[in-house]
């Protein structure tokens, strides 16, 4: 099936441009993450969608930064204003109801230029 | 505060021998511990993943190796194979919490 897609691949952008990024996750998955991954390093958490609950937020490094999800379906992850520091690779995951396996996309790399 | 300690940050092995990274966590409720594998331009792979109950997992030429006293735990890849080269992550998950914490990687580079 299907895996967990993200759009668009790459992005580059101006500093102080808003820009969004999209996450299919896997059909029946209802668990969503965010996470970023700067050159050489770890992946970092952002924010966590679990079905209709009230998402976790508590990754997101500043008010920059948002994320919406439409029920168990796609989600968008919005910076405003980007920062050279913003420049990194953002890649979203996906669990099924039961079990913790995570699940990634390829992930969006961002430019701020 | 970093959650998990991965080493090496690099490894090079020769076609055919063992290849191993090691991690190490603080964070005694921790209770899945998977290992990632990514490859240049693309997300992480589920590779393979083990619970404290058991002390070691083995899945083809892939084995972890889990220390619960000493929190500590291993990928062991044997015969390794140039196609492994790639950047290895460990990371640990709590039940019940959100998210996975990462180590900080292991690139490594098998020779032919």
């Amino acid at each position: 099936g299907a895996g967990v897609s993200q759009s668009p691949s790459n992005k580059v952008t101006e500093k102080g441009k808003d820009v969004e990024l999209r996450c299919d996750p896997i059909s029946g998955h209802t668990a969503l993450y965010w996470y970023r991954q700067r050159l050489g390093q770890g992946l970092e958490f952002l924010i966590y969608f679990q079905g209709n609950s009230a998402p976790d937020k508590s990754g997101l490094p500043s008010d920059r930064f948002s994320a919406e999800r439409t029920g168990e379906s796609v989600s968008t992850l919005t910076i405003q204003r980007t920062q050279q520091e913003d420049s990194a690779v953002y890649l979203c995951a996906s669990s099924p109801p039961t079990g913790n396996e995570q699940y990634f996309g390829p992930g969006t790399r961002l430019t701020v230029t | 505060q970093q959650q998990v300690k991965q080493s090496p940050q690099s490894l090079i092995v020769q076609k055919g021998g063992i290849s191993i990274i090691n991690c190490a966590y603080e964070n005694t409720a921790f209770d899945y511990f998977p290992w990632y594998q990514q490859f240049p331009g693309k997300g992480p792979a589920l590779l393979i993943a083990i619970r404290p109950d058991v002390s070691e997992k083995k899945e083809g030429r892939f084995t972890i190796s889990f220390n619960k006293s000493a929190k500590q735990f291993s990928l062991h890849i044997m015969d390794s194979q140039p196609g492994d080269s790639a950047t290895y992550f460990c990371a640990a998950f709590q039940t019940g919490a959100n998210n996975l914490f990462f180590g900080t990687g292991t690139r490594l580079t098998v020779i032919p």
